[in-house]
């Protein structure tokens, strides 16, 4: 079984904090995708990272593929109230399933 | 693009009726769809990935003749409650996965209460 770990499971800052959850496994993924999740919503794809050491960055979040692909992180940079939320990272291997991090529930206060 | 509905978006049923959940693929077409269960502030638990053509598989500890699942075509997969008991309220998730890539597209849910 493969698992991946997902750190803080929850987080509570103020507006204009800045965040990283992680996200860990042993396991090497052939990439590595990141959602959020608002409630009674489906999960709503943010990015998919493939490269060991890739970064991608969309707006205020930045988002980085280890080297030896097995962790990545999410960095939110000066949070507002809409970026509340569950953040899910998932990994995937070639052809299979998807392993699903437990979340990180995310509260922005104004 | 990678639009994918689901219908409906809850239902209450009484129990030990039989409850259908329609996935749709609107703009592409999906050879894989995936099953999820959600409970409250948690994660995304797997219950079956659904082929299209073939029987779906089901991960360990979900009884596949309570949760019937038909994958009848490229753009539309079905997951059926039978003799719905309130421990089954929850909230059910669908997602498809192009073909080739590793992105899934999720469904935006649906709530169901078992009374």
């Amino acid at each position: 079984t493969q698992l991946l770990e997902q750190s803080p499971q929850f987080l509570s800052i103020q507006e204009g904090e800045n965040l990283t959850v992680y996200c860990n496994s042993s396991s090497v993924f052939s990439s590595l995708q990141w959602y959020r999740q608002e409630p009674g919503e489906g999960p709503v794809l943010l990015v998919t990272v493939v490269t060991g050491g890739e970064v991608k960055k969309l707006k205020r979040l930045t988002f980085q593929f280890g080297d030896a692909r097995k962790d990545s992180s999410l960095h939110i940079t000066a949070a507002q109230p809409g970026d509340t939320g569950l953040y899910l990272c998932a990994g995937a291997r070639i052809g299979g399933k998807s392993t699903f991090g437990d979340g990180t529930t995310l509260t922005v206060k104004p | 693009g990678a639009v994918v509905s689901q219908h409906p978006s809850w239902v209450i049923c009484k129990s030990g009726t039989s409850v259908k959940i329609e996935c749709r693929s609107l703009d592409f077409q999906a050879t894989t769809m995936f099953w999820y269960r959600q409970f409250p502030k948690q994660s995304l638990m797997l219950m079956a990935t659904s082929n299209e053509g073939s029987k779906a598989t089901y991960e360990q500890g979900v009884e596949k003749d309570k949760f019937l699942i038909n994958h009848a075509s490229l753009t539309l997969s079905t997951l059926t409650v039978t003799s719905a008991h309130p421990e089954d309220s929850s909230f059910y998730i669908c997602s498809a996965r192009l073909q080739g890539l590793d992105e899934q597209y999720f469904g935006p849910g649906t709530r169901l209460t078992v009374t």
